[in-house]
């Protein structure tokens, strides 16, 4: 059963750049989709983007100028940047992945979720 | 971009009720959809893909289904476990969620 587990900073100051790593375990990469997907405290959930394996993405409008996400097969990992943040970006981050070779259509496995504080 | 509206916001009922949550999509979505289950300091749940394919071990007291626009999650009797904040996605444009519906114990 894959697993995947959120890494980072806890606290990232404003107009800094956040950064987090996914570590997927019990499967390979190849052949998926990868997504993160945040949750302000107490707020609904917003999708970021995706990864392909092969390395194209595709990112929320509202967020791409902002958002980078790439992965490194030979590690098992992916990861978000998400630049110039704000304490609008404090949130739950997850990264998930989506039933079979799709791509954020059901998204059945899930990080636990990592809290980022932005603030001085 | 796709707007998806939810309701009711806050669902109070018993165990045992059969209970209707409703997503409407701000233009056609296909069936393009799917339904999360979300307790406190979890990560959500997948439920329903495609409006009406069950996820894997979801229970098959979970339903969905879809009518235009409009697509319905519905819980055939509540149990227990079953509180909890639910959400809908949908995938035809990017992806959006549904502010979520929070079934609370009447």
């Amino acid at each position: 059963q894959v697993q995947l587990q959120e890494s980072g900073p806890g606290l990232v100051k404003p107009s800094e750049t956040l950064s987090l790593t996914c570590t997927v375990s019990g499967g390979s990469i190849s052949g998926y989709y990868w997504s993160w997907i945040r949750q302000p405290p107490g707020k609904g959930l917003e999708w970021i983007g995706y990864i392909y394996y092969s390395g194209s993405t595709n990112y929320n409008p509202s967020l791409k100028s902002r958002v980078t996400i790439s992965l490194d097969t030979s590690k098992n990992q992916f990861s978000l940047k998400l630049s110039s943040v704000t304490a609008a970006d404090t949130a739950v981050y997850y990264c998930a992945r989506a039933v079979g070779g799709r791509a954020v259509a059901g998204l059945a496995h899930w990080g636990q979720g990592t809290l980022v504080t932005v603030s001085s | 971009d796709i707007q998806m509206t939810q309701s009711p916001f806050t669902l109070s009922a018993s165990v045992g009720d059969r209970v209707t949550i409703t997503c409407r999509a701000s233009q056609s979505i296909s069936a393009w959809l799917a339904w999360y289950q979300q307790k406190p300091g979890k990560a959500p749940k997948l439920l329903i893909y495609d409006a009406s394919t069950l996820a894997s071990g979801v229970p098959s007291r979970f339903s969905g289904s879809a009518s235009g626009t409009e697509f319905t999650l519905t819980i055939s009797s509540l149990q227990p476990d079953d509180f909890a904040t639910y959400y809908c996605q949908q995938y035809n444009s990017y992806s959006t969620f549904g502010q979520g519906t929070k079934v609370e114990i009447k």
